[in-house]
């Protein structure tokens, strides 16, 4: 079974600045999404960013980038010039691409607080 | 454009009792998911719809059950609701097997007491 750990349970980091979220998962698969999931308070999951297993350039939107490392199974979310609005809490979440499951497994998040 | 759209948003009830959770979708997708949301585990499945009366087990069935006899609705029914059950409840879809964003409602809050 796919396991995915968000060893980082709360997270701050001053407006403007840099932050990374870590995210590492457990897989045999070869084909496969991983996604970053952002809660805000109004409790909606709203997908930030995807990355498809087989495509070795890092995902970007905007001031949101990962860091794919596919042999050490690990995908990381940067977000830049950090703003009040990215409060939220975050989820890593793995996906088979093969259509016999589509089980979605989500870490159980980071909760990132931006200060002004 | 309503999207996917649960109530109730809140509910409370009681141990014992019966309660479905709704779950509709405009955009005619294919699949359709439920989700519970609990402290520390983050997201995990209960049941899933490939398309209409196909429906199946996910991570945490127990004491749950889902029908699908219109594309468009999933509701999700506790038949006797314990504790265990309080929880947060998201309704997902998507439209197709080979698309692999989720796309959410708004979550329904269940408290069992």
């Amino acid at each position: 079974a796919q396991t995915v750990t968000q060893s980082q349970p709360e997270m701050s980091v001053q407006e403007a600045e840099t932050v990374t979220l870590s995210c590492t998962y457990d897989t045999s698969e070869n084909n496969y999404y991983l996604f970053w999931y952002k809660q805000p308070p109004s409790r909606q999951m709203i997908l930030v960013i995807r990355q498809e297993a087989y495509k070795q350039q890092n995902a970007t939107e905007n001031r949101f980038s990962v860091n794919f490392q596919k042999a050490a199974k690990s995908f990381s979310l940067k977000i830049s010039d950090s703003q009040l609005g990215d409060t939220a809490m975050y989820f890593c979440a793995f996906m088979k691409r093969e259509a016999t499951n589509n089980d979605m497994r989500f870490g159980a998040g980071t909760r990132l607080t931006v200060k002004p | 454009d309503a999207g996917i759209t649960q109530s109730p948003r809140y509910k409370i009830t009681e141990t014992g009792r019966q309660v479905t959770l709704m779950c509709h979708q405009t955009w005619s997708h294919s699949y359709m998911f439920w989700y519970r949301q609990d402290l520390g585990h983050g997201l995990r499945l209960i049941y899933y719809s490939a398309a209409a009366d196909i429906t199946d087990k996910g991570e945490v069935p127990d004491g749950y059950v889902v029908s699908r006899s219109k594309t468009e609705n999933f509701p999700l029914t506790l038949e006797s609701a314990t504790r265990s059950q309080t929880s947060v409840y998201f309704c997902a879809s998507k439209p197709g097997s080979y698309t692999g964003e989720l796309f959410f409602g708004e979550g329904s809050r269940l408290t069992v007491l």
